[in-house]
C-alpha cells in the first residue's frame, strides 16, 4: 500500500524567507503524481503544485517548487519570499496512476507559520 | 461561479440519527468525491462518482452511502450516526479523472460531530 509522510508537525518562517517543507512516500508504481496542497484555516483545501513522475524537470509556480527525488522517493516543496497568506496546513499528496479513480494519499500535514 | 458549495457547515448529531450532508458544484464537472479529515490527520477518500448514475467506494466507506443523480449533485447520508463519524467532511469535484489527472477542487468542509 502507497503511503506518504510528512516528518515536521510544525515550521515557522519568517516573512520573506524561504522554507523547505518535506515529504517521502513509499510506492511500488512507476507512474503516479504527486501534489502539495494547502489548507488555509478557511479549511478549503487548494492546489499548490503537483507533479507528474515520468517528468524530471521540478514543477514551478511562482513562490513555490518542489525538489523531485524519485529514486528517493522524496518531494519538497520550497516556499520563497514567504508571506503571510502562506500560514496554512500544508498537505503532500500521492495519486497512483491507474489505480481508483481519485484516491489520493494524503500525509498527516505540516502546519507553517509565517511570523512577521 | 461558486465552485463546491456544501452544507451545512457545523452539524451536532446523537449516536444513531441519520443526515445527510449535502454537495453541489457549478464546474460541469464529471468526477465528484467526498473525503473526510480526522484531527491531526490527511484526507481519507469515502466514496467517489465518475459521473451521473455511477458511484464507488473509496478507502473508507463503512457507515456511508452516496448517490449521483445529476451531474451537480453528490450528497453523502449517514444513516446511524456513531461517535467514530466526528469529522470534518469535504466535498470535492474535477473535470477529469485519471487520465487528465485533473485538478480536485474542494468545498468549504462541514464540521460533524455525534455525541
Amino acid at each position: 500500500a502507497q503511503t506518504v509522510t510528512q516528518s515536521q508537525p510544525e515550521m515557522s518562517v519568517q516573512e520573506a524567507e524561504t522554507v523547505t517543507l518535506s515529504c517521502t512516500y513509499d510506492t511500488s508504481e512507476n507512474n503516479y503524481y504527486l501534489f502539495w496542497y494547502k489548507q488555509p484555516p478557511s479549511r478549503q483545501m487548494i492546489l499548490v503544485i503537483r507533479q507528474e513522475a515520468y517528468k524530471q524537470q521540478n514543477a514551478t509556480e511562482n513562490r513555490f517548487s518542489v525538489n523531485f527525488q524519485k529514486a528517493a522517493k522524496s518531494f519538497s516543496l520550497k516556499i520563497s519570499d514567504s508571506q503571510l497568506g502562506d500560514t496554512a496546513m500544508y498537505f503532500c499528496a500521492f495519486m497512483n496512476y491507474g489505480g481508483s479513480q481519485g484516491n489520493l494519499i494524503f500525509g498527516k500535514g505540516t502546519k507553517l507559520s509565517v511570523k512577521p | 461561479n461558486a465552485g463546491v458549495t456544501q452544507t451545512p457547515k457545523f452539524r451536532i448529531l446523537k449516536i444513531g440519527q441519520s443526515m445527510t450532508l449535502q454537495c453541489t458544484q457549478d464546474m460541469n464537472h464529471n468526477y465528484m468525491y467526498w473525503y473526510r479529515q480526522d484531527p491531526g490527520m490527511g484526507l481519507k477518500l469515502i466514496y467517489y462518482s465518475v459521473g451521473a448514475g455511477i458511484t464507488d467506494k473509496g478507502e473508507v466507506p463503512n457507515g456511508y452511502n452516496v448517490s449521483r443523480s445529476t451531474t451537480e449533485d453528490f450528497p453523502l447520508r449517514l444513516e446511524l450516526a456513531a461517535p467514530s463519524q466526528t469529522s470534518v467532511y469535504f466535498c470535492a469535484s474535477s473535470y477529469g479523472g485519471l487520465a487528465t489527472i485533473d485538478t480536485q477542487y474542494f468545498g468549504p468542509g462541514t464540521r460533524l460531530t455525534v455525541l
